[in-house]
């Protein structure tokens, strides 16, 4: 069955140090995303991608790095973690502009940073 | 079972003429996100409502909790608007649970 796959599920994080937030997808499809959901603010685009090798910077991009080294992988990279940056992460695939149902999320990664 | 029921899935206006989409919630949703689809496949934001009513030119949302609904309302509608509206609803511990979809085609 066609997936999105986030790890790790949770995580603690020390101010300053790096995470790596991973994903992987089923779908074959071209585009990936990384959200944050902050109370108050919803879904918030961070950084996405059209295909392997491409990334593109979202609406709230500062602070994160994003890397796709395939098709089925996308990973959202804080080089200095931040305690600013605890919130929860979603991945998302899905492909343009087609159908309504060609967006599927995984099950989230909670970051804390302290 | 589904927790959103996006309503129509799929709409026709001419231009300048109005209409609104709806999302239907099966229990109490903590928030609720619109987003439209671009030509690319991303999703654009256009509302985050806790509660109350929100308006951004000729778009209008609309959430109600307790009723467990949320409605985006579109006025005067013109031929860029064309394209697919999501809702999105926050539930009581960080999921988030999508809509449909409303397929919306404005035409001359």
């Amino acid at each position: 069955e066609a997936a999105v796959t986030q790890s790790p599920r949770n995580k603690v994080a020390v101010t300053g140090g790096k995470v790596t937030l991973s994903c992987n997808q089923t779908n074959n499809h071209n585009n990936m995303y990384w959200y944050r959901q902050d109370t108050g603010h919803g879904l918030r685009l961070i950084h996405y991608s059209y295909g392997a090798g491409s990334t593109e910077k979202g609406d709230i991009p500062d602070g994160y790095k994003a890397s796709r080294p395939s098709q089925e992988n996308f990973s959202l990279i804080l080089e200095l973690a931040t305690p600013s940056q605890t919130s929860v992460y979603f991945c998302a695939s899905g492909d343009a502009p087609g159908d309504n149902s060609d967006y599927t999320f995984g099950s989230g990664t909670r970051l804390l940073v302290i | 079972g589904d927790q959103v029921e996006q309503s129509p899935s799929a709409l026709s206006l001419h231009e300048g003429t109005g209409s609104a989409l709806r999302c239907n919630f099966t229990t109490t949703m903590r928030a609720v996100q619109w987003f439209r689809k671009n030509s690319r496949g991303s999703l654009i934001n256009l509302f985050y409502l806790a509660s109350g009513t929100k308006e951004n030119g000729r778009l209008k949302s609309a959430f109600d909790s307790k009723e467990r609904y949320s409605t985006l309302h579109i006025r005067d509608a013109q031929l860029e608007d064309s394209g697919t509206y999501f809702c999105a609803a926050e539930t009581g511990g960080y999921k988030v649970v999508f809509g449909s979809g409303t397929r919306l085609l404005v035409s001359p």
